[in-house]
This record gives structure tokens, C-alpha cells and sequence, in this order.
């Protein structure tokens, strides 16, 4: 199975900062990598598919890089709504696993 | 609306038998691969299966966690796809959910069910 490693696991920010998760795959997954934020409570919901696609009405400050073993998650001016969960996924073989999750909260 | 929505959860006793049910509505169903992702308390999300359209003959996946113990299925008639849950231990209390496997985007999961929660515990 392939492995997926996100870090940090928990990331202080603060409203206006720009951060970057990281998600790494145990093997390459070429461009077969979404992104998800689920906040408390909430159902995950996607933000970024094949790595780099914003899904439509995804605020532009959200944005993806990376290809085989490789990702990051970049968002750039924080707002207070965006401190959740970020789970990255593997699509490239199943089982599609997620990565441990990235908790970003507000410093 | 692309919605779905999930049914069936509830408390069952270690060893025992669930069905949920998820309802598609607002998409062609039929033309889809579905999955089920669960989310235990406090926890990340694990994947728990998929189930193929009908042009790739309903074949079935599923994780080693859950092999032999769940299946998986469908009625498109229905607009329906179903976990069966046999032989629950009390790690798989979680929320269930199933989501849509949507092929143009790469097999992301695309569209998610509000969830629904399976306690075991005696």
C-alpha cells in the first residue's frame, strides 16, 4: 500500500499569514493527489485535485504544487475560516489512503 | 442539488450486523464509481471500499481493515449503494461516510454525504 506522510501535524498561524503543508507519498503517485479541509464537525470537503486543480469556487488563495512523491498545500492570506483539518489522498492505486492530517489552528 | 445521504447507523453490540445505506440524488448515479470513508472519534479518515460502476462490473474494493467482514453494493434503480457491516469489533465505531469517486478529477472524492455514526460497543 502506498503511505501518505503529512506534515507538520499541527500548525499555529495567524490570520494574514501565509503557510504550506506537506504531503509525501511512500512511492510515486505522478499528479494523483487531492487535498481536503474538513472543519469541526464538518464533512471534508475538496479543495484541490490532481495536485495542483482548484475545484471551482475554492478560494484562489488556496493552491497546490507537486508531482510523485512530493506535495504541498500553500495558502496564502489566511482568513478565519479557513483553520481545519487538511488531509491530503492519494488517487493513484487503492487503496486511495489519506495522510494522517495537518490541524491548523489559530495562534 | 448533487446530494447524498446516508442512513442505518446506530449502536450494535460487538459481533453484530449493520446496514447502511447512502441515497444519491441530483447526479446520474449509475455512471459512477461510489465510495465509503470512515471517520473514527477524534481520528483521521480511513478509507473503507469502493464499488465499481456497471461497465466495470460492480467490482468491489476494500480495506484490509474491513475485507471479509463488509460489503459493499448497489441498486442504481435505487440510486442507492450500501455497507454491510458483519462481525463489528469496537474499532469500527466511526461516522460512515460515502462519497462519489469522480473519475474527471482524477478519482477525488468529489461529493460527500453528511455522515453516519456506528457505535459499537457492548
Amino acid at each position: 500500500d502506498i503511505q501518505m506522510t503529512q506534515s507538520p501535524s499541527s500548525l499555529s498561524a495567524s490570520v494574514g499569514d501565509r503557510v504550506t503543508i506537506t504531503c509525501r507519498a511512500s512511492q510515486g503517485i505522478s499528479t494523483y493527489l487531492n487535498w481536503y479541509q474538513q472543519k469541526p464537525g464538518k464533512v471534508p470537503n475538496l479543495l484541490i485535485y490532481g495536485a495542483s486543480s482548484l475545484r471551482s469556487g475554492v478560494p484562489s488563495r488556496f493552491s497546490g504544487s507537486g508531482s510523485g512523491t512530493d506535495f504541498t498545500l500553500t495558502i496564502t492570506s489566511l482568513q478565519p475560516e479557513d483553520f481545519a483539518v487538511y488531509y491530503c489522498q492519494q488517487s493513484y492505486r487503492t487503496p486511495p489512503g489519506f495522510g494522517q492530517g495537518t490541524r491548523l489552528e489559530i495562534k | 442539488e448533487v446530494q447524498l445521504v446516508e442512513s442505518g447507523g446506530g449502536l450494535v453490540q460487538p459481533g453484530g450486523s449493520l446496514r447502511l445505506s447512502c441515497v444519491a440524488s441530483g447526479f446520474t448515479f449509475s455512471d459512477h464509481y461510489m465510495d465509503w470513508v470512515r471517520q473514527a472519534p477524534g481520528k483521521g479518515l480511513e478509507w473503507t471500499g469502493r464499488i465499481r460502476n456497471k461497465l466495470n462490473s460492480y467490482t468491489t474494493e476494500y480495506a484490509a481493515s474491513v475485507k471479509g467482514r463488509f460489503t459493499i453494493s448497489r441498486d442504481d434503480s435505487q440510486n442507492s449503494v450500501y455497507l454491510q457491516m458483519n462481525s463489528l469489533k469496537t474499532e469500527d465505531t466511526a461516522i460512515y461516510y460515502c462519497a462519489r469517486f469522480y473519475i474527471p478529477w482524477g478519482g477525488s472524492l468529489d461529493v460527500w454525504g453528511q455522515g453516519t455514526t456506528v457505535i459499537v460497543s457492548s
